[in-house]
């Protein structure tokens, strides 16, 4: 199986400040014959269930805002959000879907310094 | 509007069954791969099982083959998740949860439902 790891767990950042959020696959999520890379992103509130903020590692889903972005290759990947808002709070994953059993990672907390 | 809607959670004791259905609506149901995703009580999430868009071999998480069986009804709309020999660890919020491009097993999953809770207890 892929494992994946993300750090930091948490991390706390000021209101219009960057936030980045590491994640890492013990082994590569793309084929050698091409340059996709088998990667989401995902952004969870309390009470609600995930919601696709990126897929492909750069690929933004609809409507989610452009401060929002992935970049990443080989085994490592960021998601960078631009400038922190007050509803951004929340956890986030990342996730493999290259081989099965797609895997996610543990988690990242992020709140408002 | 694109929507999941879970049902047939509940509490039921080691060893026993539950069915869950998801239906789905607002979209070509028959033309996307869909999953079953679990969260347990505090806890990330965990993928459960892939089917593609014609219902043709499921795909399962080591931790549930064997016990659980991934179906799909396109005349219906309807996802299900079969689940015999409960355990206490099986214990989670499941989640149906629909992959984001046409025809591809393999992808981001853009709509997830609300989940159902399952609580496997004595």
């Amino acid at each position: 199986d892929i494992v994946m790891a993300q750090s930091p767990d948490s991390l706390a950042v000021s209101l219009g400040e960057r936030a980045t959020i590491n994640c890492k696959s013990s082994q590569s999520v793309s084929y050698s014959s091409s340059n996709r890379y088998y990667l989401a992103w995902y952004q969870q509130k309390p009470g609600q269930p995930p919601k696709l903020l990126i897929y492909w590692a750069s690929t933004r889903a609809s409507g989610v805002p452009d401060r929002f972005s992935g970049s990443g290759s080989g085994t490592d990947f960021t998601l960078t959000i631009s400038s922190l808002q007050a509803e951004d709070v929340a956890v986030y994953y990342c996730q493999q879907y290259y081989s099965i059993p797609f895997t996610f990672g543990p988690g990242t907390k992020v709140d408002i310094k | 509007e694109v929507q999941l809607v879970e049902s047939g959670g509940g509490l039921v004791e080691p060893g026993g069954s539950l069915r869950l259905s998801c239906a789905a609506s607002g979209f070509t149901f028959s033309s996307y791969a869909m999953n079953w995703v679990r969260q347990a009580p505090g806890k990330g999430q965990e993928w459960v099982s892939a089917i593609n868009g014609t219902g043709g071999s499921p795909f399962y998480a080591d931790s549930v083959k064997g016990r659980f069986t991934m179906s799909r009804d396109n005349s219906k709309n309807t996802l299900y998740l079969q689940m015999n020999s409960l355990r206490v660890e099986d214990t989670a919020l499941y989640y149906c949860a629909k992959v984001v491009e046409q025809h591809l097993v393999r992808g981001g999953f853009d709509i997830w439902g609300q989940g159902t809770m399952v609580t496997v207890s004595s």
